[in-house]
């Protein structure tokens, strides 16, 4: 698959919002999405977001896209210590095979 | 709903062994199966995809003949690492997709070659 990159760690405090970063270099991508992975588990899906949009908003989790820089951020809303996870950036096109970026480790401290 | 279980979920065996790895969609029927591979504190890495009733397709630098791929019904895929060794300990993740999107994971397994 085509590069993936982002941030690997990001220090929230509880409460503060927290916003990870990805970019990605496929143009052809129709499907970005982000993965939750808590420690030694496998990966929850939490949102994703077709090409075409440039926001989607779930409850606590908005992502932005910005299609013409190849940039892909989720904010979540009021962290809690439930979201320290490590957060997967990841992008496919109608093949629907995921290439992921290295993971974002986000640590919420009280 | 959504639930991809993977057995087992720890694996040690013995260099030269092969080792088999199932991936179910519990409540679901996956046209689609993929599997990864995830070193530690490392992304997913896809291996392989797996389509019911049809051979696998690898990712460039995947040995089909090291890794084989069995994809016998809607509901079930495995993955037989043959003649294990050291370099192939990783933790084995498999996903199964239906008619949508989205994208289910299993709770990987952790395979350890001594």
């Amino acid at each position: 698959g085509e590069d993936v990159e982002q941030s690997l760690f990001l220090s929230v405090r509880e409460g503060d919002s927290s916003v990870i970063n990805c970019t990605y270099t496929d143009s052809s991508s129709t499907y970005l999405y982000w993965y939750k992975q808590e420690p030694g588990a496998g990966l929850q899906l939490l949102t994703y977001i077709f090409s075409n949009m440039d926001m989607k908003q779930d409850q606590r989790l908005t992502v932005l896209l910005n299609k013409k820089d190849k940039h892909l951020s989720l904010r979540i809303a009021d962290t809690q210590t439930g979201d320290s996870a490590i957060y997967f950036c990841a992008e496919s096109t109608d093949d629907y095979k995921l290439s992921f970026g290295a993971g974002t480790t986000v640590t919420v401290r009280a | 709903g959504a639930v991809v279980s993977q057995h087992p979920s720890w694996v040690i065996c013995k260099s030269g062994t092969s080792v088999k790895i199932e991936c179910r969609s519990l409540d679901f029927q996956a046209t689609t199966m993929f599997w990864y591979r995830q070193f530690p504190k490392q992304s997913l890495m896809l291996m392989a995809t797996s389509n019911e009733g049809s051979k696998a397709t690898y990712e460039q630098g995947v040995e089909k003949d090291k890794f084989l791929i069995n994809h016998a019904s809607l509901t079930l895929s495995t993955l037989t690492v043959t003649s294990a060794h050291p370099e192939d300990s990783s933790f084995y993740i498999c996903s199964a997709r239906d008619l949508t999107v989205e994208q289910y994971f299993g709770p990987g397994t952790r395979l350890t070659v001594t």
